[in-house]
C-alpha cells in the first residue's frame, strides 16, 4: 500500500523567511502533484512532476522531485501573507507498463501560516 | 473552458437517508475520479472511472456507497442510509486519460444530523 508523508504539518514562518516542506512517498512512482487549500475550498494545482530531477518554480514556490530516494521538496522563498494555505503532495500509483490504475494517495498536508 | 462541476455545493441530510451527488467532468476528460476529505485530512481516494467503467473501486469504504458513469461523462455517487461518520466533502476530479493530472471540481460538503 502506498503512504505518503509529508513534514511538518504545521509551519508558521515569518514573512521575507525561507522554508521547506517534504513530502516521502513508500513505493516507486514517477508522478507527483503539489495542490494548494485555502479554508473550505477545493485543490487548486500548483506543479505536477513527472520524472527523477524534475524542477518545476512558479513565483516563490519551487518543487522538485528525487524518485530514486522517493522526496519530493517544495521550498518557499521569501514567504509573503498570500501564502498563507495548505499545501498537500499526492502521488499517482499509475504505472502504464504494469496496467496499475491510476489513483492519487495524499499526504497528510502542510498547513502553512505566514506571519506578518 | 468550464472546469470540473458539482452539485450541490452543500447538503444536509439526516441519518439514514439517500442521497446523491452529482458530478460533470471537463468536457472530453475520460478518466473520472471520487475522492473523500474529512475534516483536517488529505483527500483519500473512492472510486476511479474510464469511460463508463468503474476500473477501481478499492476506497468505497463499505456496500452503502455505490457510483455510476452510464454514458461517460456525468457521475453520480449514491450513499444509502446515511451515518453521521458519512459527512465530508467529497470531490469529484478528471483528467483526460487515466495517468495524466486530474483537476478537481469544489467539491459537495455533506452533513449528516
Amino acid at each position: 500500500e502506498l503512504k505518503v508523508e509529508q513534514n511538518p504539518l504545521f509551519l508558521s514562518m515569518q514573512e521575507g523567511k525561507n522554508y521547506t516542506i517534504y513530502c516521502n512517498y513508500s513505493t516507486t512512482s514517477d508522478r507527483l502533484y503539489w495542490y494548494r487549500q485555502d479554508p473550505g475550498k477545493s485543490l487548486e494545482s500548483l506543479f505536477v512532476l513527472l520524472s527523477n530531477g524534475a524542477v518545476k518554480q512558479e513565483g516563490r514556490l519551487m518543487a522538485s522531485l528525487d524518485t530514486k530516494a522517493r522526496l519530493s521538496t517544495l521550498h518557499i522563498t521569501a514567504a509573503v501573507h498570500d501564502l498563507s494555505a495548505t499545501y498537500f503532495c499526492a502521488v499517482d500509483r499509475y504505472l502504464y507498463n504494469t496496467g496499475t490504475a491510476s489513483k492519487l494517495t495524499f499526504g497528510t498536508g502542510t498547513r502553512l501560516q505566514v506571519t506578518l | 473552458g468550464a472546469g470540473v462541476s458539482q452539485t450541490p455545493s452543500n447538503k444536509v441530510t439526516e441519518k439514514g437517508k439517500y442521497v446523491e451527488l452529482r458530478c460533470d467532468p471537463i468536457s472530453g476528460h475520460t478518466a473520472l475520479y471520487w475522492y473523500r476529505q474529512s475534516l483536517g485530512q488529505g483527500p483519500e481516494f473512492l472510486i476511479y472511472f474510464q469511460g463508463t467503467g468503474a476500473a477501481d473501486d478499492s476506497g468505497l469504504p463499505n456496500d452503502r456507497f455505490f457510483a455510476v458513469r452510464p454514458e461517460g461523462s456525468v457521475s453520480t455517487l449514491k450513499i444509502q442510509r446515511t451515518e453521521r461518520g458519512d459527512s465530508a466533502v467529497y470531490l469529484c476530479a478528471s483528467s483526460l486519460f487515466e495517468g495524466y493530472e486530474q483537476y478537481f471540481g469544489p467539491g459537495t460538503r455533506l452533513t449528516v444530523t
